[in-house]
Parts: structure tokens; C-alpha cells; sequence
């Protein structure tokens, strides 16, 4: 029984490339959660997202961000014309329905902008 | 925004102490969890704590979620060398935006003592 998948372990991206991270929730979860690590801080709840549903977006960023889930496939975050400041690492949680019963993280994917 | 006060940033341990953490916030929080992270992997759950004055533990670690719903902390005894990482509270306000948001504080890094 897979944990939450998330993959490439590590990007790397030239300033205006875009960057696109990938998801793939435990079985049987339908709910997937994107985060960010921000230095010295916790992590930053980005989006949630349920099958081609966007849930709540309230921490994403207005421009260059977006997140998918797709009937079929991982959920996607992608990042248009990344900057500096986009190096981090993202995480996503995934769970199998509302709440926070089973709410498992995966183990990030860490992005560097160049 | 709502935000989670973790204190202390970071402690030494030697091998055997009893270590001390906490949260507050000036807001209520309807569930606290803690997690701690190992360099380069996801947050793992610890705790879950669902009711105010609730005190629950998981081998050498007890935490209780605050009578006034606004504070949580983290013990662990006789402390040993794989303790060491980072440990982070969450909360999830009454409102739950979408009951998938979690808030996290900033993180307590537990390093041995040289």
C-alpha cells in the first residue's frame, strides 16, 4: 500500500521555464492538499483539490500558480515563468474524505530555480 | 491570517533529557496535530488531538490540546539520538476552510547536544 507519491524528488529549472510537480494520492483517497516550505517558516497551505474539483485556492499565489486533479492521474501543481523565489520545497497530502482522518504527506519535491 | 506561535525555534537534547514544546495561538483551533520531519522527507504525524483537554501519547510522547483551545504542547521523555529533527504543531481552525487546511507553526528543530 503505496504512501502519496510525489515526483520529481528534485527539479531543477531555469528562471521562465515552468515547472510542473506531480502528485499521486494513497489508494482509495480522493482528496489531495499542495503545500509549501517557506524558509524558517512552517509549511503553507497552498490548495485542495478533489477530483476535477478546486476545493479552496486561498493560498495560492494570484498569478503563475495552478493545481489540477484529474479524473485519471496525479494531481498536478504547475508554476509558469518560475523566479528565484519559487525554490522551496512543495508537498502535497492526500486523504481519503473530508477531514483530517488519514491526512498522509508525501515526501516533497524540492524545486531550484537557476 | 491565523497563525500558530511555536515555541522554542530550536533546543539541544542529550541523550535521556525529557524535552518540552508548545503552540499557541490567539485564535481557537478545533483539532491540534504535531509532526515531526527528518531532512529531505514529508511530515509524519505524531499526535492528533481532537478535544480540548485532551492529553493522548504514543510511546515516550504525550501531548494535550489546551482547555481554552487556543495552545497545545509536546512532550517527549528520555529523549534519544533519532529524536532529533524537526517538530511542528498544526491546527485546523472551526471554520476548516475547506476542513482540509491546516496551519502550521514554524517548527521546533531538536539537535544533540556536541
Amino acid at each position: 500500500n503505496a504512501g502519496v507519491m510525489q515526483n520529481p524528488r528534485h527539479l531543477v529549472r531555469r528562471r521562465g521555464q515552468e515547472a510542473r510537480l506531480r502528485c499521486s494520492p494513497m489508494k482509495g483517497h480522493s482528496h489531495v492538499y499542495w503545500y509549501r516550505q517557506l524558509p524558517e517558516e512552517g509549511l503553507k497551505f497552498m490548495v485542495y483539490l478533489q477530483k476535477e474539483n478546486i476545493i479552496d485556492e486561498s493560498g495560492m499565489p494570484k498569478e503563475r500558480f495552478s493545481a489540477e486533479f484529474p479524473k485519471e492521474g496525479p494531481s498536478i501543481l504547475r508554476i509558469q515563468q518560475v523566479v528565484r523565489g519559487d525554490s522551496t520545497a512543495y508537498f502535497c497530502a492526500s486523504s481519503p474524505g473530508l477531514g483530517l482522518n488519514g491526512y498522509t504527506f508525501g515526501s516533497g519535491t524540492r524545486l531550484t530555480v537557476v | 491570517g491565523q497563525q500558530l506561535n511555536q515555541s522554542p525555534q530550536s533546543m539541544f537534547i542529550q541523550e535521556g533529557e525529557d524535552v518540552s514544546m508548545n503552540c499557541t495561538s490567539s485564535s481557537i483551533f478545533n483539532t491540534w496535530l504535531w509532526y515531526k520531519q527528518d531532512p529531505g522527507e514529508g511530515p509524519v504525524l505524531l499526535i492528533a488531538l481532537y478535544k480540548a483537554g485532551e492529553l493522548t501519547s504514543n510511546g515516550r510522547l504525550t501531548a494535550q490540546f489546551g482547555i481554552t483551545r487556543k495552545d497545545s504542547f509536546l512532550n517527549i521523555s528520555a529523549s534519544i539520538p533519532s529524536d532529533v529533527g524537526i517538530y511542528f504543531c498544526a491546527g485546523q481552525p472551526p471554520d476548516g476552510g475547506s476542513q482540509g487546511n491546516l496551519i502550521f507553526g514554524k517548527g521546533t528543530k531538536l539537535s544533540v547536544k556536541p
